[in-house]
């Protein structure tokens, strides 16, 4: 079956801007994970979704990052006021969710990487 | 806080030399390992993880690795490596004290030559 898909795979936009990232996750995933990734670094952890809501949005820097799921399959990942040092891979990756997250194995997209000029 | 070491940044070898990548992690209490890669062009995908039981797991494409508890360690080793594992691999733990999250090292890129 098709595997984590990220909209769009690049996305240039000046400071200050919104962007928003879409995750289209495994069919049937109730777990969904959001990460980024700067360069030379591993994927660091921003939220997790158990179904449509936020389990732990403990990783998100500041207000500015915000994550919804409405309907418990798509996510859409939000950035307002975009800044430099936002600048990076955001990578996805959704679980079948029965194990939980400590456990489960997380199957990743191919990520959406931004670049605020 | 928790936090993940792998201290090669960059592994050269040539095809058919053995293979051992480190990884060590702070954490006192049970930890979950795994190591994930991803190969040039593609998603990162886990290559095998230990929960519990034997300490020596075994993964995809001949990869094992050992956690040994005492080192709060978790290498990652292959006897003979091929061209086709070029690729950055990156050594994760998830504990239950935050269970959510997936803390990932930064990485070691592994270089092959033919």
């Amino acid at each position: 079956g098709a595997g984590v898909s990220q909209t769009p795979s690049n996305k240039v936009t000046e400071k200050g801007k919104y962007v928003e990232l879409r995750c289209d996750p495994i069919s049937g995933h109730t777990a969904l994970y959001w990460y980024r990734q700067s360069l030379g670094q591993g994927p660091e952890f921003l939220i997790y979704f158990q179904g449509t809501g936020a389990a732990d949005d403990s990783g998100l820097p500041n207000d500015r990052f915000f994550a919804v799921r409405p309907e418990g399959s798509v996510s859409t990942l939000k950035i307002q006021r975009t800044e430099r040092g936002d600048s990076a891979v955001y990578l996805c990756a959704s679980s079948p969710g029965a194990g939980g997250p400590a456990t489960d194995t997380q199957y990743f997209g191919p990520g959406t990487r931004l670049t605020v000029l | 806080a928790q936090s993940v070491s792998q201290h090669n940044h960059h592994v050269i070898l040539s095809e058919a030399a053995s293979l051992e990548l480190g990884c060590n992690y702070s954490y006192g209490g049970t930890v979950n390992l795994f190591w994930y890669v991803q190969y040039p062009g593609q998603h990162l995908q886990l290559l095998l993880k230990y929960f519990s039981g034997d300490p020596l797991v075994k993964g995809i494409k001949g990869f094992e690795a050992e956690f040994i508890k005492s080192k709060f360690s978790f290498n990652l080793r292959k006897p003979s490596v091929q061209w086709s594992d070029t690729a950055e691999y990156f050594c994760a733990v998830t504990t239950y004290s935050s269970a959510s999250k997936i803390i990932f090292g930064s990485g070691t890129r592994l270089s092959i030559r033919p």
